[in-house]
């Protein structure tokens, strides 16, 4: 079965500082795609990357990075230098390559990030 | 560039009445998901289409119904709408099987 697990619940940081959100998954296909998702406190979702299962490549977008594990399972988010404006809850989730015609994405219970002035 | 759309943005509602939720996916989308978000929830997947037939099916109550159009907009129908339907509800779209799924700014349904 397919699961995403995000075990911090909740964050809290003073800018400035890096922080580091965990995401742990399970699957059983060989073929499949990470995500995160950004969800700030205006409650829209918004998309920041995308990985499939056979690029295990770090990215690093001005800020954020992410890194991907799959001998762990794992793929990880950090913020350097956090800022005020980084406050949101994270969404990490999955999706199979298997499903076919439709991508639905399995979600973790997301990470609530506060960082504090 | 464009970005889903979703209308109402708000919807206010009493027990037992229907709403109706549309979605308008980024031009050249082909393929529209809904999701359910309770307050402090992750989203959960109801339904989705693609290429205007239904392509999965979540845990979307019989007393939803939803549909996409020729133009590709989705519609996601409520009746008999209960307290616990009050939620943010969210359409996302994509290009094809494997693309990223972008999300819509959601509507935020209260049942009173």
């Amino acid at each position: 079965a397919q699961k995403v697990t995000q075990a911090q619940t909740e964050i809290s940081v003073v800018e400035k500082e890096d922080v580091t959100l965990d995401c742990v998954y399970e699957t059983r296909d060989t073929t499949y795609y990470l995500f995160w998702y950004k969800q700030p406190p205006s409650g829209e979702l918004v998309f920041l990357i995308r990985r499939n299962s056979f690029d295990e490549q770090n990215e690093i977008s001005g800020r954020y990075s992410w890194n991907f594990q799959k001998s762990t399972s794992s793929f990880n988010f950090t913020i350097t230098a956090s800022q005020v404006v980084d406050s949101a809850v994270y969404f990490c989730a999955l999706s199979e390559a298997w499903a076919g015609n439709n991508r639905k994405l399995i979600w973790g219970l997301g990470t609530s990030l506060a960082v504090n002035p | 560039a464009a970005g889903v759309i979703q209308s109402p943005r708000h919807l206010i509602k009493e027990k037992r009445e229907t709403a109706t939720l549309k979605c308008y996916p980024i031009p050249r989308h082909d393929t529209v998901y809904w999701y359910q978000q309770g307050p402090g929830q992750d989203p959960q997947f109801l339904i989705s289409f693609y290429e205007k037939m239904q392509s999965d099916k979540g845990s979307i109550p019989d007393r939803f119904s939803a549909q996409q159009f020729s133009d590709y907009h989705s519609e996601l129908n409520m009746s008999s709408l209960e307290l616990g339907d009050s939620a943010l509800y969210f359409c996302a779209s994509s290009l094809g099987r494997s693309d990223t799924q972008y999300f819509g700014p959601g509507t935020r349904l209260t049942v009173l």
